[in-house]
């Protein structure tokens, strides 16, 4: 059983498109994570949720939103993507990231290979 | 501001020879460390972390870890490599106040056969 699972895999569209990733996990953990990973393969954190509540927020344009339906799933949605947007983003979820004194662990999905042309 | 440097972005080795990541971090307190791989198209996996304890830490496919405070540090090794060990392999620091994990730029693996 796959524990962390995004679709699609492969994601080719336009620039000025809007376009959805869904991430879901079934570990029953409480915070879930979006990452870029960039051509350069440096992976670098945007979001985290914890029970549905936003906890993480990088520096990431507002054409970026997560959400989060219920603890499981963590969808992130783009609007007007941008040629810069092309990359691999990859899900992630751990449990108890909200509790503080002690990172979990962080459990990653397949990843998202999307490009904008 | 924690940070992770691996100082490798490339490492080739032959099958069967033993291995020596490195990874140094910056980090204020005591940090908690992570070594990830990363197979060609594949998401990331853990290998081992450190959060306390045990200088020495044990991972997945027979790899190890050691913490050394004094020279900041949190080398992965393993002692005689598979061709199914190519991969890249990410060093990551994780901060005591969030939930953030810093990763390193990694460094990609190669086994020569």
């Amino acid at each position: 059983d796959t524990a962390v699972s995004q679709t699609p895999k492969y994601l080719v569209t336009q620039m000025g498109n809007d376009k959805s990733i869904k991430c879901e996990q079934n570990l029953g953990h409480d915070t879930m994570y979006w990452y870029k990973q960039d051509s350069k393969k440096f992976l670098k954190i945007m979001f985290s949720y914890n029970n549905k509540e936003l906890i993480i927020n990088e520096t990431v344009p507002n054409r970026f939103s997560p959400k989060s339906p219920d603890k499981a799933h963590l969808n992130l949605h783009i609007n007007s993507l941008e040629l810069g947007d092309s990359a691999v983003y990859f899900c992630a979820s751990s449990q108890d990231g909200k509790t503080r004194g002690l990172p979990r662990a962080q459990y990653f999905g397949p990843g998202t290979r999307l490009l904008v042309l | 501001a924690q940070s992770v440097t691996q100082p490798d972005i490339h490492i080739t080795v032959s099958e069967g020879a033993s291995l020596e990541l490195r990874c140094n971090y910056s980090y204020g307190a005591t940090p908690y460390l992570f070594w990830y791989v990363q197979s060609p198209g594949q998401g990331l996996q853990l290998l081992l972390k450190y959060f306390s304890g045990d200088t020495l830490v044990q991972g997945i496919k027979g790899f190890e870890a050691e913490f050394k405070r004094s020279q900041s540090s949190f080398n992965l090794r393993k002692p005689s490599v598979h061709w199914s060990d190519a991969a890249e392999y990410f060093c990551a620091v994780g901060d005591r106040r969030d939930d953030k994990i810093i990763f390193g730029k990694g460094t990609r693996l190669h086994i020569l056969p």
